[in-house]
This record gives structure tokens, C-alpha cells and sequence, in this order.
């Protein structure tokens, strides 16, 4: 079972460079989300997509953009990375943001580096 | 503001020792809570669902007190493979249609 799957899973960036992270989920499910987690901080959300079609901003969306390409794929863009950006980053999708549907499943992780 | 706190740890529990971990929440509207598991270099995965009753799955109990605003998990008879972090989920919407915010992890290490 694939479930979440997310690419890729180590990058090296230089400040200022670009790059996709990609993801697809195979559950049909509805909502998408972008998270990262940093020592200390937890998981924090980027953006999330509730259904295809539909982008919101999260806690933390400031130097990212996505992209709902469709129901299966979410896609997160870094346009001039920085080193702050350094971080592990967990795609993920639930059924639905409903109370019944939240159970959220996460991909394996990408780890991102920022020099 | 939306907050799930919970104590860092690290707890350093011999194995078979009961552990309980506490978890606090900001809004009293909270809807639904959760309890996820991440071992080291991996992603969350749900542990157990948190019910206004409480419930239980094997070792594992999870308590809601709404009053109060926190939800609890106890482990029983404690195993190496239980040593992992521990994360407090809410979600914080009225409707339920919000998404899930994460506490920010109880470390659990369990020692032979």
C-alpha cells in the first residue's frame, strides 16, 4: 500500500535556488496538507488544500506556494530558498477535515537542506 | 490562539513501568483530539483516537476531560518498542472543518 507518497527524500539546496517537493496520495482522499517540523518546534502547518481546487494558508506559508494539481497530487514550491527553510517537511492527507475524516496520514518525509 | 502544549519529557522509564503523559488544549469548542505516534527519523502515525468516555486499546488508555481542557494517555507495562515521541492532537474547529494542530511532542524512552 502506497498511501502518501512524497519526493524527494533528501535535497541539498543553495540559498536562492528553486525546487518542488512533490506528493500523491492513492486513498481518494479529499484534503492535503504541507507540514514542517523543525527541533523544538513541532509540526508546524503550511498550507493545506481541503479539497481539489482549494488552497488555504496555514501557520506557516510565508516563502512557499502550492499547488492542488488534482485530487491525488499537492505539490510544494520553494522560489528562493533560504537557509531558515532547512527542514524535515511531511506531506499528508485525511478524508475529509471533518470531525469523522481527520485521522491525517503523512508521507515518509523529505529532508531539506539550505546552504 | 490555538495551543496544544504538553511537558517535553524526555521520560526515562524502566520497562514494564506505567507511564502517563498530559496534554493541554486552548479552546474549550475543541472538537476532537488524538494521540499520534513518531518513532526517530519517521513520520506521525495515529496511535488512538481520544473519546469523551475515554477508551482503551491493549496498553493503552486515553482520557478526555473537557472541563479542564487536557486529554491524557497512559501506558501500562511499558515495552522498548513503546520508546518513541508522543504527539497531543486537537482540532480546534466548531465544525470539525478545520485542521488538526500538533503539540509539540512528549519523548518517551523506555529502558531495559
Amino acid at each position: 500500500n502506497a498511501g502518501v507518497t512524497q519526493t524527494p527524500k533528501f535535497q541539498v539546496l543553495k540559498t536562492g535556488q528553486s525546487m518542488t517537493l512533490q506528493c500523491a496520495q492513492d486513498m481518494n482522499h479529499n484534503s492535503m496538507y504541507w507540514y514542517r517540523q523543525d527541533p523544538g518546534m513541532g509540526l508546524r502547518l503550511i498550507y493545506y488544500s481541503a479539497s481539489e481546487g482549494t488552497t488555504d494558508k496555514g501557520e506557516v506559508p510565508n516563502g512557499y506556494n502550492v499547488s492542488r494539481l488534482n485530487k491525488r497530487e499537492f505539490s510544494l514550491r520553494l522560489e528562493s530558498a533560504a537557509p531558515s527553510q532547512t527542514s524535515v517537511y511531511f506531506c499528508a492527507s485525511s478524508l475529509s477535515q471533518g470531525s469523522s475524516g481527520n485521522t491525517i496520514y503523512f508521507g515518509e518525509g523529505s529532508w531539506l537542506t539550505v546552504v | 490562539r490555538k495551543e496544544v502544549e504538553q511537558d517535553p519529557g524526555p521520560f526515562n522509564v524502566p520497562e514494564g513501568a506505567t507511564v502517563a503523559f498530559n496534554c493541554t488544549y486552548s479552546n474549550s469548542a475543541s472538537q476532537s483530539f488524538f494521540w499520534y505516534r513518531q518513532d526517530c527519523r519517521k513520520e506521525p502515525k495515529l496511535l488512538m483516537s481520544v473519546y469523551s468516555s475515554g477508551n482503551e486499546d491493549g496498553r493503552f488508555t486515553a482520557q478526555l476531560n473537557r472541563a479542564s481542557q487536557y486529554i491524557s494517555l497512559l501506558i501500562r507495562d511499558s515495552k522498548l518498542s513503546d520508546s518513541a515521541t508522543y504527539l497531543c492532537v486537537v482540532n480546534f474547529g466548531y465544525s470539525g472543518n478545520t485542521p488538526l494542530v500538533f503539540g509539540k511532542g512528549t519523548r518517551l524512552s523506555v529502558i531495559a
